[in-house]
Order: C-alpha cells, then sequence, then structure tokens
C-alpha cells in the first residue's frame, strides 16, 4: 500500500518549452502533496505544499508562476514548470501524506522525474 | 527553523555486519516525528523507519532499529545484518506535529552508505 506514482520518468525539452509533470496517489488518497526538487549528489529541498482545493503554498525563493502547481483532486498534483531553461534541469520527486488515516504524518515517494532542458 | 545535521557524508560496513548512522537536528518543537528516509541508485525515496518524539520506546523495523535521545536531541539509525541492498543513500529527515510548517519534512543532506561484499 501507500504507492505513489509520478509521469514522466524522464523528460527531455527545448528551452523555452512547459513541461507538466504528474503525481498520483495510487492506493490512498491525499489531501497534502509535495513537490521536492534534488540537485546531484544533493538533499532534497521542499519546493511547494500542494492542498487540495486550495492554492499551493511556495517556498521562499521558489517561483510560483514559474512552477505552477495544481491539485486538482485528492490523488492527482501536477507541477508544470513554465518556460523552461536549462537551469531548471534537476530531479523533482513528489510526497503524498495519506488523509483520514491514522499515520498522516507520513510521506511517501514518487519514483521522481528526471527534466533536462536543452 | 528546524536543522537536520548528518556528519557522516559516507560511510562503508561489511556484508552481515552492524552499522550506526548518526543524525542530530535542532528544535524547539517539543512535538514532533523523525524519519529515516533510503533512496538507493534507483532514486526512490523509501521509508526506513519514523519515531514519534512524545515515545520514550526506540522505533524497531526488523534489521532498522533507531537511538532516539530527545534531550541529546539525537536520532541514530542502526542497520544490522548489513545486506547489498542496504546500499543506498539515507537521509534523516524532521517534521512538526503541529501548526504552521506543519507537514513539512526538513531533510538532512544524507550519509551514504556502501554495503562491501
Amino acid at each position: 500500500g501507500a504507492v505513489v506514482s509520478q509521469h514522466p520518468s524522464r523528460v527531455i525539452c527545448k528551452s523555452g518549452t512547459s513541461v507538466k509533470i504528474e503525481c498520483r496517489s495510487l492506493d490512498f488518497q491525499a489531501t497534502t502533496m509535495f513537490w521536492y526538487r534534488q540537485f546531484p549528489k544533493q538533499s532534497l529541498m521542499l519546493m511547494a505544499t500542494s492542498n487540495e482545493g486550495s492554492k499551493a503554498t511556495y517556498e521562499q525563493g521558489v517561483e510560483k508562476d514559474k512552477f505552477l502547481i495544481n491539485h486538482a483532486s485528492l490523488t492527482l498534483s501536477t507541477l508544470t514548470v513554465t518556460s523552461a531553461h536549462p537551469e531548471d534541469s534537476s530531479f523533482y520527486i513528489c510526497s503524498a501524506s495519506p488523509s483520514g488515516r491514522v499515520v498522516w504524518d507520513t510521506q511517501y515517494f514518487g519514483p521522481g522525474t528526471r527534466l533536462t532542458v536543452l | 527553523a528546524q536543522t537536520v545535521t548528518q556528519s557522516q557524508p559516507e560511510m562503508s560496513v561489511q556484508e552481515a555486519e552492524t552499522v550506526t548512522l548518526s543524525c542530530t537536528y535542532d528544535t524547539s518543537e517539543n512535538n514532533y516525528y523523525l524519519f529515516w528516509y533510503k533512496q538507493p541508485p534507483s532514486r526512490q525515496m523509501i521509508l526506513v523507519i519514523r519515531q514519534e518524539a512524545y515515545k520514550q520506546q526506540n522505533a524497531t523495523e526488523n534489521r532498522f532499529s533507531v537511538n532516539f535521545q530527545k534531550a541529546a536531541k539525537s536520532f541514530s539509525l542502526k542497520i544490522s545484518d548489513s545486506q547489498l541492498g542496504d546500499t543506498a543513500m539515507y537521509f534523516c529527515a524532521f517534521m512538526k506535529k503541529s501548526g504552521a510548517g506543519s507537514y513539512q519534512l526538513t531533510f538532512g543532506k544524507g550519509t551514504k552508505l556502501s554495503v562491501i561484499p
């Protein structure tokens, strides 16, 4: 149980284009989902907290107009990188916290998406 | 703000031996959760073990156990009978229990563990 999927696993795009990454909780509902960015050999950096039916909360220094987050249902959150540039190339990971369960506080992670912007 | 420190960037252990990864944290909170996550080469983050701060008993999950010292703000992970599949990056993480910023994980920088055959 507690499986989170991400799609796509890898994406290569041209500079200036937009890319959408999906995060789905497969066997549980998640009121809250999180988006992280991980640079090579570094830790995870929280970008934003996504709450179903409301606006995402972005961490300081993260451009909300560049990284659009939509949490339209209890099982799906999307991250859209708009007008991508090479410096946006990174590994993006989502996580989800089960709602309505005893262990609400544990985050389960997706497998990540490798974004390369040429 | 909470900080999590993992002072061992890399460690190695012989297969079947025991290894301990250290983690310290700094917080003014009294109620919180601590986690160890594993990230193998596949990059998939996997929950290893969790500890609730109000519980004095150390959490255990099969070969994995923690030594939680609340006063010292220390949360080390012990891996017994190390297996090749334990080779991974291990991240210690902190989560506040309530209030603003709840549910957010603060990660340490990680410890790269290599299990040697």
